[in-house]
């Protein structure tokens, strides 16, 4: 069975620091896919990061970056220089098989940036 | 290029009445995936298609929800009748094969 655990339910970060959200998986599938999810107050769900179960650089898009750590099943987002508009909810999610779709989300991190 | 549009954004409807949630995809993408979230449960997938053929549906509650694909460009979820326990946002998204899922803004639904 898939499981996202995503331990912070929330954090406090100081405006144009680096934060690390913490996100572990379980699954007995060798190919997998790991996504990072940002959800302001608004509502919508916007995506961040994708890294691939096979990839063997660690994923990076921008100020954003994904420590994917193989061994730990960890793949927590890093963010750095932290912006006001930062802070939301950030969901951590997996989907299981090359060409399986089910993506199981995690609880979510709330994340508050402080000025 | 336009996102996935869905509608309606807020929904306000007493219990027993039928409610029609409706999502258009983006344009060229082969899957479309139906979520809920709720505080209690968070996000949570009901159903997704491939090329508009149901795949797993597993996640649907009840008989009393149904979503359907009859064409590439357009889905909807019905819940008939709708109860109180149903009030959340629901989430459309769509995708290419093995890549991240683009979402909608989601319908916000009250059942009183």
């Amino acid at each position: 069975a898939q499981k996202i655990t995503q331990t912070q339910p929330g954090m406090f970060v100081q405006e144009k620091e680096a934060v690390t959200l913490d996100c572990t998986y379980d699954t007995s599938d060798p190919s997998y896919g790991l996504f990072w999810y940002k959800q302001p107050s608004s509502g919508e769900m916007i995506f961040l990061i994708y890294q691939g179960s096979y990839d063997q650089q660690n994923a990076t898009e921008g100020r954003y970056s994904l420590n994917f750590q193989k061994a730990r099943k960890s793949a927590n987002l890093v963010i750095s220089a932290s912006q006001l508009g930062d802070s939301a909810m950030y969901f951590c999610a997996m989907r299981e098989g090359r060409w399986g779709f089910k993506t199981i989300f995690g609880a979510g991190t709330r994340l508050f940036v402080k000025a | 290029d336009a996102g996935v549009i869905q509608s309606p954004r807020h929904e306000v409807t007493e219990m027993g009445q039928e409610v029609t949630l409706r999502c258009k995809p983006i344009s060229g993408h082969d899957y479309l995936f139906w979520y809920r979230q709720t505080m209690m449960r968070g996000l949570e997938l009901l159903i997704y298609f491939n090329n508009n053929v149901p795949i797993d549906d597993s996640g649907m509650p009840e008989d009393r929800f149904s979503a359907k694909m009859p064409n590439a460009s357009f889905s909807t979820l019905k819940i008939q009748p709708s109860e109180p326990r149903d009030s959340a946002v629901y989430f459309c998204a769509s995708s290419y094969p093995d890549q991240p899922q683009h979402f909608g803004d989601g319908t916000r639904l009250s059942i009183l």
